[in-house]
């Protein structure tokens, strides 16, 4: 079975510090590891991935994530937080295995609040 | 490019009573994943379906089912509400078949059973 714990149910950071969003995972193999964005009352949006390769995977409005396979992490960061980054924010998992079929799994979601 | 089109947004609903979700992806994707999201539970799949075949199930009763057509397009129906059921459904659409591709999510479908 697959899990994803996001440890912090909200972190706040102040507008033009770096954010730190952290999510680990627990798979069988190797993973395929995803972030998404939710604004209220709206689906998700896709920030970025990463399926293999290098570490660092950039994406969407200068988000960032660094996989790290010892720690089994997967953190999403910003060099300079926006209050407009202000979302509710999801990692989810999937395994390699399964051919596309299994479905993501979701951590519980962090609330980033960006403060002006 | 359209994105993932769920109808209806919003839905109120007895219990004991039926419902059917629809979900049009984008186009040229052929894998429709389905979610459940509640606040208590959080993000929870429920089923994906790739050329028409339902190739993976979560862990819900049979109540939910699901389908999907020859365009691709998918709807999602759950029997006999019940109070729990309560929540935003979402569904996504992926372009390949593989689980190395993004979902693209819709705006889903609020629907509460009273």
């Amino acid at each position: 079975a697959q899990s994803v714990a996001q440890p912090e149910d909200q972190v706040n950071v102040a507008e033009g510090n770096p954010l730190t969003v952290k999510c680990t995972y627990s798979v069988s193999g190797n993973p395929y590891l995803f972030w998404y964005v939710q604004y209220p009352n709206r689906g998700l949006q896709f920030l970025l991935k990463y399926i293999t390769g290098d570490n660092l995977v950039k994406g969407s409005y200068g988000f960032e994530a660094e996989f790290n396979k010892s720690q089994t992490s997967f953190h999403l960061k910003k060099p300079s937080a926006l209050v407009s980054d202000s979302a509710l924010y999801f990692c989810a998992v999937r395994a390699t295995t399964g051919g596309g079929a299994d479905g993501l799994t979701f951590g519980k979601g962090t609330h980033l609040i960006i403060q002006p | 490019k359209a994105g993932v089109t769920q109808t209806p947004r919003y839905l109120i609903k007895t219990r004991g009573q039926q419902v059917t979700l629809s979900c049009s992806p984008i186009s040229g994707h052929r894998s429709v994943s389905w979610y459940q999201q509640t606040p208590g539970q959080g993000l929870q799949f429920l089923f994906e379906y790739f050329s028409e075949t339902q190739r993976n199930k979560g862990n819900f009763p049979g109540r939910f089912s699901g389908r999907q057509f020859s365009n691709s397009r998918s709807e999602m129906n759950v029997s006999t509400l019940e109070l729990g059921d309560s929540a935003l459904y979402l569904c996504a659409s992926s372009s390949g078949g593989w689980g190395n591709t993004e979902a693209f999510f819709g705006q889903g479908t609020r629907l509460t059973v009273v």
